[in-house]
């Protein structure tokens, strides 16, 4: 069955360096999404991306992040300035359509750790 | 807004014991309503989903059903095993494009 993959599983980054969270979804889905997952805490939703732009964001997504589709393939998630406070597990989802009857695949997720 | 309330764990049980792990959601319109797991060190799996009111979603034993009436979606279990251990969401999707979760509710099997 295809997957949504991750790269890389484990990020350590001092504070204020960029960091890329790189993402595959799975290759028909139109719909791309960003999550967090702080330790202990619930999931959160920061974006969601269609047709080569951003058509949702939260409030976490501030001018910090950034996503991009470089390539028919990838789908990225730039902070550009890390903070401790976006240590976090962050997930990166794909589905075939939007909303929120389509069910959304989820990758395994890049542990981002901020030193 | 729209939100998802699912019980505080964690919960235990032994093998072969019923589960029932209870959520509740507010949402205007007509929500889908999913059940995602997350296995230890892995991402997050759906596990089932129903997207009108009456619907039972099912899968590898779980079953959960939309109530409308009373705005809930429990999951719930015949018979668990020990590597049912996991955390569990409970997760609506809306007329935007966002899922949102409920805290999850990590289960512990005894064997």
């Amino acid at each position: 069955e295809p997957e949504v993959t991750q790269t890389p599983s484990h990020q350590v980054t001092q504070m204020g360096q960029e960091v890329i969270l790189r993402c595959v979804p799975i290759s028909n889905h139109l719909y791309f999404y960003w999550y967090r997952q702080i330790l202990g805490q619930k999931v959160e939703f920061l974006v969601s991306f269609y047709n080569n732009e951003i058509s949702e964001k939260s409030e976490i997504f501030d001018d910090q992040f950034s996503v991009e589709r470089p390539d028919g393939s990838n789908f990225t998630l730039k902070i550009r300035s890390t903070k401790l406070e976006d240590s976090a597990m962050y997930f990166c989802a794909s589905s075939r359509g939007s909303r929120g009857n389509q069910p959304q695949h989820f990758g395994d997720g890049t542990r981002l750790s901020i030193l | 807004g729209d939100s998802v309330t699912q019980m505080e764990g964690p919960v235990t049980l032994s093998e072969e014991a019923f589960l029932t792990i209870n959520c509740t959601y507010t949402a205007t319109g007509y929500p889908s309503l999913f059940w995602y797991v997350q296995y230890p060190g892995e991402g997050l799996q759906l596990l089932l989903k129903a997207t009108k009111a009456d619907d039972k979603g099912s899968n590898k034993g779980f079953e959960a059903t939309y109530r409308k009436e009373t705005t809930s979606f429990h999951l719930e279990k015949g018979s668990v095993q020990v590597s049912d251990s996991a955390v569990y969401f409970c997760a609506l999707g809306g007329r935007d494009d966002k899922i949102i979760f409920g805290k999850g509710t990590r289960l512990h099997i005894l064997p």
